[in-house]
């Protein structure tokens, strides 16, 4: 079956460091994006890919870096510039920008 | 830039229950999505519906670009729609999606 793949489901971060969210659809997918959601609150854009090669910044890109060297991997390095990390990060697709979202099940990411 | 409005922000109902959940936009839209966000965080994305009409099951959505907003019907209410409902809407000239604060549904058995 088709979808995108998150992993790890819960990643823990010490202070200092960088890590890396991987996300993974075979829906054959030109946009992915990458979202952050704080307890009881909705999603805020980090970054954006419209096609491979090239990303946008989305509303609190500070802190995360992204790559896109293929159509099917969007991978999120959370870095050590971020403040505050621990939220849940959400990876979506979509065949362009006028088309439904298909969204991974999320990492719950905690610094320690 | 748009503005997003979800009413009402918390709804409690029993099971078997109908609900109306509304979505307003400030500005014209071309993309608008309805999600679900079960209690393990999983978003689902219900309809796509920049405009008309769809139903897929006790689900239906109904958006009235001209008059900027946009419903959710949940007919037969289960526990299993528990969670929160997201609209989010987007323009051509605009990537990102704008999310509402979302309607948190409880559905008691």
């Amino acid at each position: 079956d088709g979808g995108i793949t998150q992993s790890p489901k819960y990643l823990f971060r010490k202070e200092g460091q960088n890590v890396t969210l991987s996300c993974e659809q075979n829906l054959n997918h030109d946009a992915m994006y990458w979202y952050r959601q704080d307890p009881g609150q909705g999603l805020r854009l980090i970054y954006y890919s419209q096609i491979v090669n090239d990303f946008q910044k989305g509303d609190i890109a500070e802190g995360y870096s992204v790559s896109r060297e293929k159509k099917e991997s969007f991978p999120l390095t959370v870095t050590s510039a971020q403040k505050n990390p621990t939220a849940f990060y959400l990876c979506a697709s979509s065949i362009s920008q006028n088309y439904g979202y298909t969204f991974g099940s999320g990492t719950r990411l905690t610094v320690v | 830039g748009i503005q997003v409005e979800q009413s009402p922000p918390d709804l409690i109902l029993q099971e078997g229950a109908n609900s109306t959940l509304r979505c307003n936009f400030s500005d014209s839209v071309n993309n608008l999505q309805w999600f679900h966000q079960n209690p393990w965080g999983q978003l689902i994305n219900l309809f796509y519906i920049p405009s008309g009409t769809k139903q897929n099951g006790r689900l239906s959505a109904t958006t009235v670009a001209t008059e900027r907003y946009s419903l959710l019907y949940i007919s037969s209410s289960q526990t299993t729609d528990s969670g929160v409902y997201f609209c989010a809407v987007g323009m051509d000239s605009n990537y990102q999606l704008i999310w509402g604060a979302g309607t948190k549904l409880i559905i008691k058995p």
